[in-house]
């Protein structure tokens, strides 16, 4: 068991650019969630995945967001034409039932100047 | 509106001593409860869990209570240690996907 791993670690952009985040997570979970998290805030849910299929996304997820989980391994959350507001951590947590305890990776470090 | 509220942003104890973090959960479909720590610049690490049919989970030095009448869970650490200095996020889970409701987080410091 590794453990989930998020790749990069830190990402620094200039506003309008398109940036994406790779989410590799425990090989035998099934279930993927993505999750945001800002200064003085605990993380709030982006969007879930069951294997390949996307369930369910939260309003938080603007057009600008998409998500993908090919084949139901790694997943990678994109965000397009970047904004302040969307410096963030970006935190990937996966499970294998639920209930579950999730298991989140370290997080992405995303800076938008 | 917030579904689970930590209602103290920041706690102090000597080591040695009981840690009490507290939490309250206003969704009565929450069926599944979790606490994390998490240290600056990493992801949160999983502590403990209580499912909504216990009203006590033990994992060594860590205990959680959930007092579902009051819709209130408290994580014990005794006793706590240096090491134990972090934020410690309270979580709740309802519904068939499963995502995780985080609570705003308490910062713990446990001083020598």
């Amino acid at each position: 068991d590794t453990g989930v791993s998020q790749n990069p670690r830190h990402k620094i952009t200039k506003r309008g650019q398109n940036v994406t985040f790779r989410c590799d997570p425990i090989s035998e979970h099934n279930r993927l969630y993505w999750y945001r998290q800002t200064l003085g805030q605990g993380p709030e849910f982006l969007t879930y995945f069951q294997n390949e299929a996307q369930l369910e996304k939260s309003r938080l997820l603007s057009d600008r967001f998409s998500a993908e989980r090919p084949k139901g391994s790694f997943s990678t959350l994109e965000i397009q034409r970047t904004e302040q507001g969307d410096s963030a951590m970006y935190l990937c947590a996966s499970s294998a039932t639920r209930p579950d305890t999730q298991y989140f990776g370290p997080g992405t470090r995303l800076t938008v100047l | 509106d917030q579904q689970v509220k930590q209602n103290s942003p920041s706690l102090s104890v000597q080591e040695g001593r009981i840690s009490i973090l507290n939490c309250d959960y206003t969704n009565s479909m929450f069926d599944y409860f979790l606490w994390y720590k998490k240290y600056p610049a990493e992801g949160p690490t999983f502590l403990i869990s209580i499912s909504s049919i216990k009203d006590k989970n033990e994992d060594g030095r860590f205990t959680v209570f959930l007092n579902k009448s009051a819709k209130h869970l408290s994580l014990h650490i005794v006793p706590s240690q240096p090491g134990d200095s972090a934020v410690y996020f309270c979580a709740a889970a309802g519904g068939s996907q499963g995502n995780l409701i985080f609570g705003k987080g308490t910062k713990l410091s446990v001083k020598p």
